[in-house]
């Protein structure tokens, strides 16, 4: 079983469509994540909930919309794409509810790419 | 605040070379370290950690040494396989803040 399973893998779309990627996980963590990787490798957070109640909220356009159904959920609604939209989006929990802050140990999913034509 | 500084640029090395990524860090009170691993097509996953000054995290023939007079967390490996081609981030929390700050990574070629 996965322990942190995102979907779709791979999303391809146009400019000014609206879309969603989901995130489970079953590890029973506390806390999720949604984190930004560019085509430099660069990871940037954008949002953390813990026990389905947002904790972080990085600046990111508000068009990004998460929504955190259970504590084993974390989806991502995007509005309005746009071309920087373009990324691999990775989800993550873990244990503790300070973000990492105690352990360190983030379990990623495999991560969304996302195309915007 | 906290962060986390990795040497710049890709690293390509031969197979049985010997790996160094060099890692610096700021931060307040006594942060625990971290190196995350990202093989491609993958999300990060742990790599090895340490909690304390002094402390040796260690794994997969991977170490890293948590130096608080230099702040630094440099990660080693004495020989390197092809399989260990991937990103490498150094990564940091403390107590009290609610993120975990990852570098830049650092991608890592071996070729045979």
């Amino acid at each position: 079983d996965t322990a942190v399973s995102q979907t779709p893998k791979y999303l391809v779309t146009q400019m000014g469509n609206d879309k969603s990627i989901k995130c489970e996980q079953n590890l029973g963590h506390d806390t999720m994540y949604w984190y930004k990787q560019d085509s430099k490798k660069f990871l940037k957070i954008m949002f953390s909930y813990n026990n389905k109640e947002l904790i972080i909220n990085e600046t990111v356009p508000n068009r990004f919309s998460p929504k955190s159904p259970d504590k084993a959920h974390l989806n991502l609604h995007i509005n309005s794409l746009e071309l920087g939209d373009s990324a691999v989006y990775f989800c993550a929990s873990s244990q503790d509810g300070g973000g990492g802050a105690n352990t360190g140990e983030l379990f990623f999913g495999e991560g969304s790419r996302l195309t915007v034509l | 605040g906290n962060s986390v500084t990795q040497m710049e640029g890709p690293v390509t090395l031969s197979e049985e070379a010997f790996l160094t990524i060099n890692c610096t860090y700021t931060a307040t009170g006594y942060p625990s370290l971290f190196w995350y691993v990202q093989y491609p097509g993958e999300g990060l996953q742990l790599l090895l950690k340490a909690t304390k000054a002094d402390d040796k995290g260690s794994n997969k023939g991977f170490e890293a040494t948590y130096r608080k007079e230099t702040t630094s967390f440099h990660l080693e490996k004495g020989s390197v396989q092809v399989s260990d081609s991937a990103v490498y981030f150094c990564a940091l929390s403390s107590l009290g803040n609610n993120r975990l700050a990852f570098g830049k990574g650092n991608q890592v070629v071996v070729i045979p």
